[in-house]
């Protein structure tokens, strides 16, 4: 079956840290991995996402590879600030973009 | 401004008690879904729908039953609701497929609590 692991959380940093959330996928045939960010009391945004192997989605600082050899597609950013905290999820999705399978989010404490 | 709305924001409910919510978008998009999300599960998805009066199940389609009579709304509909079906829900939609098919935009969520 097709699903999507993360690390837990919270992972708290200090500003200007770098960041890593580990995301790995099982999934049959060639997924699109994402990455979508929820602020407090917000729904989800897309953040970022690659739709082949090797392909690196970047937005706002951060970037995320596809790696089919690890099944990986882990969220970086080289810099982080306060803003950023919130709750980060990695999804998949194939085909024609019907059904989606998300990870169980982890949540990203920035400190001043 | 383009957007997906859902109504309530915030439910509380008792066990058995039908209800309704409601989700609707001003984007003209074919593609609408309902998630629930609950803590160390992340969000699953329950039913979708590809245009009017085609729908199909997610992961998590028990207890639930939707309609798409217009292509701006998916309704969600619990007609016995369980204390289980206490979760934040969330309606999103997409574009066609040949048009940025993949990003979907997601409503502010609607909690829900059955006692």
């Amino acid at each position: 079956g097709n699903s999507v692991t993360q690390m837990e959380g919270p992972v708290t940093l200090s500003e200007e840290a770098f960041l890593t959330i580990n995301c790995t996928y099982t999934a049959t045939g060639y997924p699109s991995l994402f990455w979508y960010v929820q602020y407090p009391g917000e729904g989800l945004q897309l953040l970022l996402k690659a739709t082949k192997a090797d392909d690196k989605g970047s937005n706002k600082g951060f970037e995320a590879t596809y790696r089919k050899e690890t099944t990986s597609f882990h969220l970086e950013k080289g810099s982080v600030q306060v803003s950023d905290s919130a709750v980060y999820f990695c999804a998949l999705s194939k085909g024609n973009f019907n059904k989606f399978y998300f990870g169980s989010g982890t949540k990203l404490n920035v400190k001043p | 401004e383009a957007q997906v709305t859902q109504n309530p924001r915030y439910l509380i409910t008792v066990t058995g008690k039908k209800l309704t919510v409601t989700c609707s978008q001003n984007m003209n998009h074919e593609y609408m879904s309902w998630y629930r999300q609950d803590p160390g599960l992340g969000l699953r998805q329950i039913y979708y729908s590809m245009n009017v009066e085609v729908t199909d199940k997610g992961d998590v389609p028990e207890g639930y039953k939707v309609s798409r009579k217009e292509k701006r709304n998916f309704p969600l509909i619990l007609e016995s609701p369980s204390p289980n079906q206490t979760s934040l829900y969330f309606c999103a939609s997409r574009g066609p497929l040949r048009q940025a098919r993949e990003t979907q935009y997601f409503g502010p969520g609607t909690r829900l609590l059955v006692l």
